[in-house]
């Protein structure tokens, strides 16, 4: 069973802080990464992205990967309160070399406090 | 563009009874998700399609549900005889797949089921 965990939280961080937000996966051939955030009752939008080792960066938010430990996080700097949703990890299902859908985990519920 | 629109926004429904559930994808997206998605879960995958190919369909939950894009355009999610444990977020993405970074899944706002 191909699996992504997170860390359910809630993570409670006051506004201005960072915040650091983790996942790890199952599927060794999982290439590329993803980071959904979830407003209560509304639809996942995605916010980033990430293919290779290290880190991407993309205005507040940072993309961590590390194949080797399986491992995918997201720092946000400068936490707002506008930025307290549930984060979605997910990972691209590897079908021995094709690729198809998403593996989402259960997701980080982030409260950001003023 | 519009994004991805999903009809209904809300239905609710007597257990036994069928339900289908329309997607329209971003117009130029090749490719078409559903998921399912309960409280406190991620969405769970159900199935896809590339055009009008049902490329993966194992995964629904059961042969009471079927999926459906007949001309490569929008799509259908029905469940036949539902049950309580069928009430949950059906969620609707499109991709474009196969030019440059495309695995990006875009979601409609989703269909809540309750069944009574």
């Amino acid at each position: 069973q191909k699996e992504v965990e997170q860390n359910s939280g809630p993570l409670s961080v006051p506004e201005g802080a960072i915040a650091s937000l983790n996942c790890t996966y199952s599927d060794r051939g999982s290439q590329s990464f993803f980071w959904y955030r979830q407003y209560s009752g509304k639809s996942p939008e995605l916010i980033m992205f990430i293919y290779s080792n290290g880190d991407k960066e993309d205005g507040r938010f940072t993309a961590q990967l590390n194949k080797a430990s399986q491992y995918v996080s997201l720092l946000i700097r400068d936490s707002q309160p506008s930025d307290s949703a549930t984060y979605l990890c997910a990972a691209l299902e590897d079908y021995g070399g094709s690729q198809g859908n998403l593996i989402f985990g259960k997701g980080t519920k982030l409260s950001v406090k003023p | 563009d519009t994004g991805v629109s999903q009809n209904p926004r809300h239905k609710i429904t007597k257990r036994g009874q069928n339900v289908t559930f329309r997607c329209d994808p971003i117009s130029e997206h090749n490719r078409l998700y559903w998921y399912r998605q309960t409280l406190g879960q991620g969405p769970e995958f159900l199935t896809y399609f590339q055009n009008e190919a049902q490329l993966e369909k194992s995964r629904l939950l059961s042969d009471r549900f079927s999926a459906e894009r007949p001309k490569g355009s929008f799509s259908t999610l029905e469940i036949q005889r539902t049950e309580q444990g069928d009430s949950a977020m059906y969620l609707c993405a499109s991709s474009l797949w196969g030019w440059g970074e495309t695995e990006k899944l875009f979601f409609g706002s989703g269909t809540q089921l309750s069944v009574l």
